[in-house]
């Protein structure tokens, strides 16, 4: 069974500060994706990561894919209260499915 | 370029009703994913369709729950004599094949009471 563990599960930092949020398993996956869920909405893509190694910058946020494909993190730099949300990351399987880590609340206060 | 639709958005029933969830996926994309949050958990896996089949249901409750994805028409997730245990927001995802990225709708929250 493949599982992805992510951490820190709760996390409140003060505007400007910076975080990282880390995905971690023991299996390995053909890609990694990382959402933001609003409440009462629908998980939204932020990035896919495919190639281990591989870096992806979306302007304050950065992803990286472990070399090993099993493990993945999101850095966010000078975060805002406009960062606040829960983040999930997700590993991809030959056979379609998304497997769920258990999301980071991030609440960043002004 | 309308993305994934669900819909109602959101589903009250009494316990024994049947509660219909429906899912149109993204221009272009056959693959259907249907996933359940359960409050204070996160996404959990049910079943995975292609176009008049399922992929794997490796998610789902053995009794109660079904999905199908016709040839015509949305995906529907149909959970029969609902329990209060089902509350909870069931979101479709899609994609265009498998292993592609997946994109998920707004959900549709079920409320048993």
């Amino acid at each position: 069974t493949q599982l992805l563990e992510q951490s820190p599960q709760f996390l409140s930092i003060q505007e400007g500060e910076n975080l990282t949020v880390y995905c971690n398993s023991s299996s390995v996956f053909s890609s990694l994706q990382w959402y933001r869920q609003e409440p009462g909405e629908g998980p939204v893509l932020l990035v896919t990561v495919v190639t281990g190694g591989e870096v992806k910058k979306l302007k304050r946020l950065t992803f990286q894919f472990g070399d090993a494909r099993k493990d993945s993190s999101l850095h966010i730099t000078a975060a805002q209260p406009g960062d606040t949300g829960l983040y999930l990351c997700a590993g991809g399987s030959q056979g379609g499915k998304l497997i769920f880590g258990q999301g980071t609340e991030l609440s960043v206060k002004p | 370029n309308a993305g994934v639709m669900q819909n109602p958005r959101h589903l009250v029933r009494r316990r024994g009703q049947e509660a219909r969830l429906r899912c149109s996926p993204m221009k272009g994309h056959s693959h259907v994913y249907w996933y359940r949050q359960l409050p204070e958990e996160g996404l959990k896996f049910m079943v995975y369709l292609q176009k008049e089949n399922i992929i794997d249901e490796s998610g789902m409750p053995k009794e109660r729950f079904s999905a199908e994805f016709p040839k015509e028409g949305p995906s529907i997730l149909r959970i029969q004599q609902v329990v209060r245990g089902d509350s909870a927001a069931y979101f479709c995802a899609s994609s265009r094949e498998a292993g592609n990225t997946i994109y998920f709708g707004e959900g549709s929250w079920l409320t048993v009471v």
